[in-house]
This record gives C-alpha cells, sequence and structure tokens, in this order.
C-alpha cells in the first residue's frame, strides 16, 4: 500500500524546536518530490516547504530562515526540522508527495504541532 | 505569487442535489489545477488533477472543467459522503504551491 505516515508533532515552548518525520512505503521514494503542508485548526490548507529529487529545497516566505526540509532516500524519510517556533506555527502538519508539475497524490494523516506558552 | 479565491466559502446542498463551486485565479494558468476533499478529521484527498482529470477511484459524479483564470468543480448529485470541505489548487508556478480557501459544503 502506498502510504506516507507523519510523527513528531508534540507541544513546545515559543522559541522552541521540533523534528517531523515522513515515513513512506510503498513506491519508490527517490523518484518523489515531498512536501510539508499545515493546516491551522478550523482554516484552510498552507504549504510550507517542499524538497525535490535533486535535493534543491523550496519554503514559504512565514518559515524561510527557520524551517529545514530534507530527506534520506536510503530510509525511505523526510523531515522537518522546525527551530525559533512561534504560536502562528501550531497547526496540523502533513506531509505530501508529487512528481516534477503534477499534483499532491498521496498525503499522510497529520501530526499535531501546538507552539504555546 | 497567484492567489486562487474560492467561493462561495460555505455552499448548503440538498443530497442528490447538485453543487458547483468555483475558483478563480489572479492570474491566467495552465491546466495544472487539481481539486482537493477534506472530511473532518482527514487529511486531504487528490479528487481533480489537470483542470479535469479524475484521480482513480473517485466517482464520475465529480467533474471538473475551466481556463484561464476560472475554474469549476461540479458534484452532480450529492451523496452524504461528500459533505466536506474542497480546495483548489495551482500547481505549475511554483514555489509556492498555492491553495484556495476553501469551500465547506454542508447539508442544506
Amino acid at each position: 500500500e502506498v502510504q506516507l505516515v507523519e510523527s513528531g508533532g508534540d507541544w513546545v515552548h515559543p522559541g522552541g524546536s521540533l523534528r517531523l518525520s515522513c515515513a513512506a512505503s510503498g513506491f519508490t521514494f527517490s523518484l518523489y518530490d515531498v512536501h510539508w503542508v499545515r493546516q491551522p485548526t478550523g482554516k484552510g490548507l498552507e504549504w510550507v516547504s517542499a524538497m525535490g529529487t535533486a535535493g534543491d529545497t523550496y519554503y514559504s516566505d512565514s518559515v524561510r530562515g527557520r524551517f529545514t526540509i530534507s530527506r534520506e532516500n536510503a530510509k525511505n524519510s523526510f523531515y522537518l526540522q522546525m527551530n525559533s517556533l512561534r504560536a502562528g506555527d501550531t497547526a496540523e502538519y502533513y506531509c505530501a508527495r508529487s512528481r516534477g508539475y503534477e499534483a499532491f497524490d498521496i498525503w499522510g494523516r497529520g501530526t499535531i504541532v501546538t507552539v504555546s506558552s | 505569487e497567484i492567489v486562487m479565491t474560492q467561493s462561495p466559502a460555505t455552499l448548503s446542498v440538498s443530497p442528490g442535489e447538485r453543487a458547483t463551486l468555483s475558483c478563480r485565479a489572479s492570474q491566467s494558468l495552465n491546466s495544472n489545477l487539481a481539486w482537493y476533499q477534506q472530511k473532518p478529521g482527514q487529511a486531504p484527498r487528490l479528487l481533480i488533477y489537470d483542470t479535469s482529470t479524475r484521480a482513480a477511484g473517485i466517482p464520475a459524479r465529480f467533474s471538473a472543467t475551466g481556463s484561464g483564470t476560472e475554474f469549476t468543480l461540479t458534484i452532480s448529485s450529492l451523496q452524504s459522503e461528500d459533505f466536506a470541505v474542497y480546495y483548489c489548487q495551482y500547481y505549475n508556478n511554483w514555489p509556492p504551491w498555492t491553495f484556495g480557501q476553501g469551500t465547506k459544503v454542508d447539508i442544506k
């Protein structure tokens, strides 16, 4: 079965750090671009970060300089290192995949990040 | 940056009726437009890609069309499982990958 499974969500103080993981299975992971998309409770979807198959990285303006995306093809996994967290980063974080100029066809179930004092 | 605007914010429809959702772009797009469905407590699911192609396993009651700045998702006869939030997304001129703000389809 093709799937993505997130982990690592937690409650953290403002200014703190957290690392999210996304484990892929059922497909050739190295052939796909990977994404993080977040959704505050009751709000819409916001694309956060992406990494291409060649290691190219992309970030939204709201997280650039604070978040770092990475991948380990040998482990069929990718990650989101989140530093200097703010209350506005509180959301459910989804991982997703795409290929080049294609839609996000597989999504994980999400992991919740809460930033609060 | 391209801005995607969906309307209406909420659409109240009776089961069996047709629902028409709109997605408008701030500039003219190519066909790289997708629609996603999200039910409460679930991840988004790809419904439509390339403006009008149904994803695997999506029922034929879902159809979509559009060009330029105007795109439409139609659900021909709403079933109980179709009440959800629907998002459009443009995936060509990235980054960023832009989503609309969503249309909630609820029971009238």
